[in-house]
């Protein structure tokens, strides 16, 4: 079974330049997360699907950042315009929630650099 | 949320046990403990969780203290491929922050052959 798929693995884009991010998780999940991970530290989330929903995205800077998951299935992040600072590794993950008593599934991320 | 506090790193041997300690001491009632692995150039990779009773799986054990305020990932036989960046995380059961998977800074585990 294929697991989390990001695209693209990496980007390279000039300031102000939008950038899009698109993620298709495991078949079946209903819970998809974005995070980004600068480099020496861990993952930080920006937002939290459930199904089409998005239950958590207080992380999220809504001034330049949007996400979407139409259908609950695929999900996209967008960047609109990129910062220097936005550089940085963004991963996706998927999750079945049963409770809390489930993993989650992560993509291998997109390396976003902005110059 | 409640917060955990792990060594920054710590080295071991090939094939020898490595114990990874994580002090949570402010875990509530119905705070699951998970552990994720993330080796370079990768997403992180779910390793293992428990609630109260310690726990094994395929990959390490759990060793969940009785006040639940710590809890210890033991890699039984550590192999080069174990040499990664190890989170341990409080996933809230309730409240505003359900389900949430917070990371912190992890420890870097170092395996010698």
């Amino acid at each position: 079974e294929a697991g989390v798929v990001q695209s693209p693995r990496y980007k390279i884009i000039e300031k102000k330049q939008p950038v899009a991010f698109w993620c298709n998780p495991i078949s079946g999940h209903n819970t998809l997360y974005w995070y980004r991970q600068n480099l020496g530290q861990g993952p930080e989330l920006l937002i939290r699907y459930e199904n089409e929903e998005a239950v958590d995205d207080s992380q999220l800077p809504k001034d330049r950042f949007s996400a979407e998951r139409l259908k609950g299935v695929d999900s996209t992040l967008k960047i609109q315009p990129a910062e220097l600072g936005d550089s940085a590794v963004y991963l996706c993950a998927s999750s079945l929630e049963i409770g809390l008593n489930t993993e989650a599934f992560f993509g291998q991320g997109t390396r976003l650099t902005v110059v | 949320d409640a917060k955990t506090t792990q060594p920054n790193s710590m080295e071991s041997n090939e094939e020898e046990p490595v114990h990874l300690p994580c002090n949570h001491s402010t875990i509530s009632g119905t705070d699951y403990i998970h552990w994720y692995r993330q080796l370079p150039s990768q997403g992180p990779e779910y390793v293992i969780h428990g609630l109260t009773s310690n726990v094994n799986n395929r990959m390490a054990s759990l060793a969940i203290a009785e006040d639940r305020k710590s809890s210890t990932l033991i890699l039984h036989r550590a192999t080069l491929r174990d040499a990664a960046v190890y989170y341990c995380i409080l996933r809230p059961a309730g409240g505003t922050s359900y389900g949430k998977l917070t990371f912190g800074q992890g420890t870097i585990l170092t395996v010698h052959p």
